[in-house]
């Protein structure tokens, strides 16, 4: 059974860190990209970052130079350190899987982590 | 930027035939694919590659692109489908893009 597990959120000032995890279990998880989408308070969704199963880093014209994907698939592990974070990032964020190798869209995701920049 | 346009809200009775369309330049190109989300939970995939149901979701959901328009079509629509649908699609320099969402009600 696949299961992505999502870690590390809570509440920031403006302007600080934080870094997400989500480990990841149930599937080889070398061979598929894996994504970050949030989704503020009573918003839609927004894709912010993919990472290929090889280290190729995507990331969405919002966060970047701010957010960083990264994974480590000795520990079957997702990451995302965002920095200056700002109140606009407050948001669920949710980790997902792709469909395929070479194929786009997610087919599972974790439960979700909240993350609230707030002073 | 690409965007990927869907109507805010959709109503229908139960048993009705539920359509929530999605319009983009890239479509007649990229695959389009749908997510339900339910108040409070994590999306749920319910087409991709433009019309192929994973395995799990009910017959009801289907879905058609023709140009730039992809159709999610729920065929007597249940109360229980009442939720937020998402399309999702790439562009052609690989961007992810999710629509707006639509409000789905069947009441």
């Amino acid at each position: 059974e696949v299961q992505l597990l999502e870690s590390g959120g809570g509440l920031v000032q403006p302007g600080g860190y934080l870094r997400l995890s989500c480990t990841a279990s149930g599937f080889a998880f070398t061979n598929f990209a894996m994504n970050w989408v949030r989704q503020a308070p009573g918003k839609g969704l927004e894709w912010i970052a993919a990472v290929s199963g090889s280290g190729a880093t995507y990331h969405a014209d919002s966060v970047k130079g701010r957010f960083t994907i990264s994974r480590d698939n000795s520990k079957n592990t997702l990451y995302l350190q965002m920095n200056t974070l700002t109140t606009d990032d407050t948001a669920v964020y949710y980790c997902a899987k792709d469909l395929g190798p070479g194929r786009s869209g997610f087919d599972y995701w974790g439960q979700g982590s909240l993350v609230i920049v707030s002073s | 930027s690409y965007e990927l346009t869907q109507p805010p809200s959709v109503s229908v009775s139960p048993g009705q035939t539920a359509r929530i369309t999605c319009s983009g330049d890239e479509l007649p190109k990229k695959y389009a694919y749908w997510y339900q989300q339910k108040s409070g939970q994590a999306p749920v995939l319910v087409i991709y590659e433009d019309f192929k149901r994973p395995s799990g979701i009910p017959e009801r959901f289907s879905a058609s692109s023709s140009g730039t328009v992809a159709t999610l079509i729920i065929s007597g629509a249940l109360v229980e489908d009442d939720a937020d649908y998402y399309c999702y699609s790439t562009d052609t320099v690989g961007h992810r893009v999710f629509g707006g969402g639509t409000k789905l009600t069947v009441l």
